[in-house]
């Protein structure tokens, strides 16, 4: 039961490289997200997706670029890496698709998590 | 703006005491609220939930308590055992800037059980 898996699990960049996210869920979920997370900062929403074909820019998106390529992927691309994009991403999924309210359907499962180290 | 804040970053306990997280939030328009639990080098895991319209929701060990006039939750662990020492985070459901229905996490508070 693999759940959500995201590669890599850590990453050096240096200031202007590219570089992407994989995620993938093996849970027939129809929504995706993508956060950020920074010391006191808590999980920032960068972009989600709620179906496939479908994307949305959350809280924190700029500097960044997703593809929902089908209803099991979804990658995160830095085009152009900056310091401050130094963090930990976390991928999650969750089976509610957009208009659906029910709780149990909109619990987001996590992956474990890239560090990511921009110099 | 923070919407959701968890004032105490960490909070330590001995074996068998209570834990009290706490959480509180800015958006009266939060429909559900909901407690994760991270262990180090592991994503967050879904732990208890609690809608709106209710003020308690006990599973097992784990009871969530919310105050909507003081826009306040908290999160009780009893007995707490070692295992439970990780951070957590709590998060409340509503509509983001783009009218979707997201999360709101706060940052989190990291709690040691103390042997």
């Amino acid at each position: 039961n693999a759940g959500v898996t995201q590669t890599p699990k850590f990453q050096v960049l240096k200031t202007g490289q590219s570089m992407t996210l994989q995620c993938a869920q093996d849970m027939n979920h129809n929504s995706m997200y993508w956060y950020r997370q920074d010391p006191g900062m808590g999980l920032r929403l960068i972009y989600y997706s709620a179906s496939e074909g479908t994307t949305d820019k959350g809280e924190v998106p700029n500097g960044y670029n997703v593809s929902r390529l089908n209803k099991r992927e979804f990658s995160l691309r830095l085009e152009s890496a900056a310091p401050s994009q130094t963090s930990v991403y976390f991928c999650a999924s969750s089976e509610a698709g957009k208009g659906q309210n029910l709780l149990a359907k909109n619990i987001q499962y996590f992956g474990a998590g890239t560090r990511l180290s921009v110099l | 703006d923070q919407q959701v804040k968890q004032n105490s970053p960490s909070l330590s306990v001995q074996e068998g005491r209570i834990s009290i997280l706490n959480c509180d939030y800015t958006n009266s328009m939060f429909d559900y609220f909901l407690w994760y639990k991270k262990y180090p080098a592991e994503g967050p895991t879904f732990l208890i939930s609690i809608s709106s319209i209710k003020d308690k929701n006990e599973d097992g060990r784990f009871t969530v308590f919310l105050n909507k006039s003081a826009k306040h939750l908290s999160l009780h662990i009893v007995p707490s055992q070692p295992g439970d020492s990780a951070v957590y985070f709590c998060a409340a459901r509503g509509l983001d800037q783009t009218g979707a229905n997201n999360l709101f996490f706060g940052t989190g508070t990291r709690l040691t059980v103390i042997p």
